[in-house]
């Protein structure tokens, strides 16, 4: 049974960076995917982007390109999601999942709020 | 990369049945059988209902179903209990790319 452990809470400066990190237990981690998707403060659920550790290549929502990298450790069996350039507009909770067989994202981790204010 | 269109609110009584309608392009819905559904309460992580457009995880209610047609799936909730008002989101892989719709709040009367 797969879980997903995040970072706790952030409060950041606009045009600083964060970095969120996703343990996992359970499973083989190098050898599922795991994506980041965000939900701004009453509103949806937007990709990210996501990784597969066995392979350490990551892709990217074309939203997000060039400001977003996401990163996995296979030895801790952490995956990270870091967003330079904050702005006020970033503020929302951030969630890793597995995205596994079948295109589907299961398990959650619990989310991490990340506030971008001055 | 637009979302997928979801009404915004729908409602139904208890008891009653509702569908939630999903539509995309043929570069989404339209092109993979890959279409998931996410209920999601407030304050909580989401939580896959629907995968693969109708096929459901271990331990979620055969109350959920899902399919498609063209570039349209959809999401009935039979028999509605108190615990299915939520939010509730569709997602297609798109090749490189997942898109999410900008979800439904359910209401149940």
């Amino acid at each position: 049974q797969v879980q997903l452990v995040q970072s706790g809470a952030e409060v950041k400066k606009p045009g600083s960076s964060v970095k969120v990190s996703c343990k996992a237990s359970g499973g083989t981690f190098s050898s599922y995917a795991i994506s980041w998707v965000r939900q701004a403060p009453g509103q949806g659920l937007e990709w990210m982007g996501g990784i597969i550790p066995i392979f350490g290549t990551a892709n990217y929502a074309q939203k997000f390109q060039g400001r977003v990298t996401i990163t996995a450790d296979e030895s801790t069996s952490t995956a990270y999601m870091e967003l330079s350039s904050l702005r006020s507009e970033d503020t929302a909770v951030y969630y890793c999942a597995r995205f596994g067989f079948g295109a589907r994202f299961d398990p959650w981790g619990q989310g991490t709020l990340v506030t971008v204010s001055s | 990369q637009s979302a997928l269109t979801q009404p915004a609110s729908v409602s139904g009584s208890p008891g009653q049945s509702i569908t939630i309608s999903c539509t995309g392009t043929s570069s989404d819905v339209g092109s993979y059988n890959l279409v998931s559904w996410y209920q999601q309460h407030p304050g909580k992580a989401p939580k896959l209902m629907i995968y693969e457009v109708s096929k459901r995880p271990s331990g979620v209610s055969n109350r959920f179903s899902g399919s498609k047609s063209g570039n349209t799936a959809s999401l009935t909730i039979s028999g509605l209990q108190a615990e299915d008002e939520a939010d509730y989101y569709c997602c297609s892989y798109a090749g490189s790319r997942v898109v999410f719709g900008g979800g439904t709040k359910l209401t149940v009367l």
